[in-house]
């Protein structure tokens, strides 16, 4: 029943390892996204993927890598993590591109890296 | 480049308060602007959605007002239970195809 479902929901890992974190969405949206939310709870954009294909990339180090194998689909990836990674990251999807609808957010994975 | 501000940051009233919630932001070139709700530990839950068009909009006891060119809106709750308190998110969707938030005011409501 789950709109928008993350996994891990919590990771701890150490600096310098890589790490993915998986989401899937069964609402047939065609656009999907990751925001970042910080210490301070303040929500920003990473990454926007419509129909797999990514169309926002904020200024987000290149060890994030988002992939996405079909549109239901978003993954991020996290090379060689740092301690400033460390925040709680939503998976969201959409009906349309361009944001101009309706946006739904899983519940969040919460990394913390030592 | 769009910012959102949300007054106050923190709100504490007794139960059975009406309150409002503000948001204002500062390039009313947007396509619309959606009101969240975020538990502690939780993600978002999506309370309502005005389009650039519309005025307003109202769900049970939730009303959100929109004034595109003065760049605000208006989360109003009525008789607020303890079930309430929760951190409100105002967001907009801009013409660059993002949703940018802003930083959220913590309710609490008080039995």
């Amino acid at each position: 029943d789950t709109a928008v479902s993350q996994t891990p929901k919590y990771l701890v890992t150490q600096m310098g390892n890589d790490k993915s974190i998986k989401c899937e969405q069964n609402l047939g949206h065609d656009t999907m996204y990751w925001y970042k939310q910080d210490s301070k709870k303040f929500l920003k954009i990473m990454f926007s993927y419509n129909n797999k294909e990514l169309i926002i990339n904020e200024t987000v180090p290149n060890r994030f890598s988002p992939k996405s194998p079909d549109k239901a689909h978003l993954n991020l990836h996290i090379n060689s993590l740092e301690l400033g990674d460390s925040a709680v990251y939503f998976c969201a999807s959409g009906r349309q591109a361009l944001n101009t609808g309706e946006l739904f957010f899983g519940e969040g994975s919460r990394l913390t890296v030592l | 480049k769009q910012e959102v501000t949300q007054i106050p940051a923190a709100l504490s009233v007794p139960e059975g308060e009406n309150l409002v919630l503000n948001c204002s932001f500062t390039d009313s070139a947007i396509y619309n602007l959606q009101w969240f709700r975020q538990d502690p530990g939780k993600g978002l839950t999506s309370l309502l959605l005005i389009q650039s068009s519309q005025r307003e909009q109202t769900s049970g006891r939730l009303n959100a007002s929109l004034d595109k060119s003065s760049g605000r809106s208006t989360l109003y709750i009525a008789a607020s239970q303890p079930g309430d308190s929760a951190t409100y998110l105002c967001a907009v969707y801009n013409q660059g195809g993002k949703l940018i938030f802003g930083q959220g005011t913590e309710l609490s409501v008080k039995p």
